[in-house]
């Protein structure tokens, strides 16, 4: 069974801070990493896909870096704002297989 | 807007009640999905369809029943759940789950959140 591990569960930070948090996964035979963002009563929203190591992506404020070898991504966000308040959420994917999601780490935004 | 709908997004239903979700996307799509999160879980994936063929059934009871008409709609059928079965349902698509679809975004909808009394 293919665990993937988030932390922190959450936390709060104040506004124009910035923050990040980890996504932990199997690092054999990876395939590919999702981050999403996900409001409260709303659909979870794709942020990034990631596939090779040392990928960096960036939107925005929002930047991910990917570690295969590891198992580790990093998802940053500079000056954080209250409208990023959300759970952000990994998954991790083997070739031809479905996701596997993390717990999500929830982010308040405190203004 | 994801481009995913679903109704309805609140549902209390009785032990001995039948029910349906639906799910409409309108992405044009070829895979669809059904997830289940329950309190304090990650989301775990339930079913799998692609061009509107059961690809994945995650070992779920079968009081759960899926339905893909076409590529654009997803049902789910419910039937004698339990109270553990409450929780956010969620619906999802892809543009092709075949394959080397796991580098494919999936699309979301809000969800259908759950209570069975």
């Amino acid at each position: 069974i293919l665990n993937v591990e988030q932390s922190p569960q959450s936390l709060h930070v104040q506004e124009g801070d910035s923050t990040n948090f980890t996504c932990s996964f199997p690092s054999s035979n990876f395939y590919a990493l999702h981050w999403y963002r996900w409001e409260t009563a709303k659909s979870p929203e794709a942020l990034f896909v990631m596939t090779l190591n040392g990928d960096e992506k960036k939107k925005g404020r929002i930047s991910a870096t990917l570690n295969t070898k590891e198992g580790y991504s990093y998802l940053y966000i500079k000056g954080s704002q209250p409208e990023d308040s959300a759970t952000y959420l990994c998954a991790f994917t083997l070739y031809g297989q479905n996701f596997v999601f993390g717990p999500g780490t929830r982010l308040s935004v405190l203004p | 807007e994801t481009g995913v709908t679903q109704t309805p997004r609140h549902l209390v239903m009785g032990m001995t009640n039948k029910k349906s979700l639906k799910c409409e996307q309108h992405l044009g799509h070829n895979a669809m999905y059904w997830y289940k999160q329950s309190a304090k879980k990650p989301l775990e994936l339930m079913f799998v369809y692609n061009f509107k063929e059961q690809t994945e059934n995650n070992s779920v009871p079968s009081r759960f029943s899926p339905e893909c008409p076409n590529s654009s709609h997803l049902f789910l059928h419910l039937h004698t759940l339990q109270p553990e079965d409450s929780a956010l349902y969620l619906c999802a698509s892809s543009q092709d789950g075949l394959g080397g679809g796991s580098q494919e975004t999936q699309y979301f909808g809000p969800g259908t959140r759950l209570l069975v009394l």
